[in-house]
């Protein structure tokens, strides 16, 4: 079946350093990727909605400068977290879907942490 | 506009007992109504959906669930939990064929022996 795969899924890092996450669709061409947050005990929160070749939509309160999305190919698109602080450590998700009536998949999250 | 609720952010069950999670919606055009589960460090799996049609909608790991427009529930049960079954459960809509999903704040399921 679909999958999406996600990487990393662990990073540590220091405050003021950048992350890049990398979400894949393995077998389908993702024309949407969402980009979630989650914090501990909580539900996932949408960040952004990014279709191929063109700029992501960001959700309201989410800084878009921050948080860099990248959907440069069907099958790949990339959260950088930029200038990263301790308050941005939590657990991303992305999914992807291949058109309007497919279904989404997610990957597997990554645990980010700032130190 | 959109959302979920879900009543209960901690249910538990004991082994071979009744699950029900509870779930209701709100949407301004005929929902779309999914449940996912979340185990620990890991991403979302779909255990069921309803679109249209049969309102009763059956999953995996013997899951399943009822749309009640008139309730605007869509409740999730299993007749005999598993203790593979503890988990995080999450209910979510979307507004038709849009994009956006939005997503319960979830409920965490312990089964006991």
């Amino acid at each position: 079946g679909a999958v999406v795969s996600q990487h990393p899924s662990r990073v540590i890092c220091k405050s003021g350093t950048s992350v890049k996450i990398e979400c894949r669709s393995l077998d389908f061409q993702a024309t949407t990727m969402f980009w979630y947050r989650q914090f501990p005990k909580q539900s996932l929160m949408l960040m952004a909605t990014s279709n191929e070749g063109s700029k992501a939509t960001y959700e309201q309160g989410v800084e878009k400068d921050k948080f860099l999305i990248n959907h440069a190919s069907l099958t790949l698109s990339t959260l950088t977290v930029t200038s990263a602080h301790p308050e941005d450590s939590s657990f991303y998700i992305c999914s992807a879907k291949g058109g309007t009536n497919s279904p989404l998949h997610f990957g597997n999250g990554t645990r980010l942490t700032v130190t | 506009a959109q959302s979920v609720t879900q009543l209960g952010s901690h249910v538990s069950v004991s082994e071979g007992a009744l699950v029900l999670l509870r779930c209701n919606y709100s949407s301004s055009v005929p929902p779309y109504l999914f449940w996912y589960v979340q185990y620990p460090n890991q991403g979302l799996q779909l255990l069921l959906k309803y679109t249209t049609g049969a309102t009763l909608v059956k999953g995996i790991n013997g899951f399943e669930a009822e749309f009640k427009k008139s309730e605007t529930s869509f409740h999730l049960t299993k007749p005999s939990a598993h203790m593979s079954d503890a988990a995080e459960y999450f209910c979510a809509v979307r507004a038709g064929t849009a994009s956006k999903l939005t997503f319960g704040t979830g409920t965490r399921l312990q089964v006991t022996l």
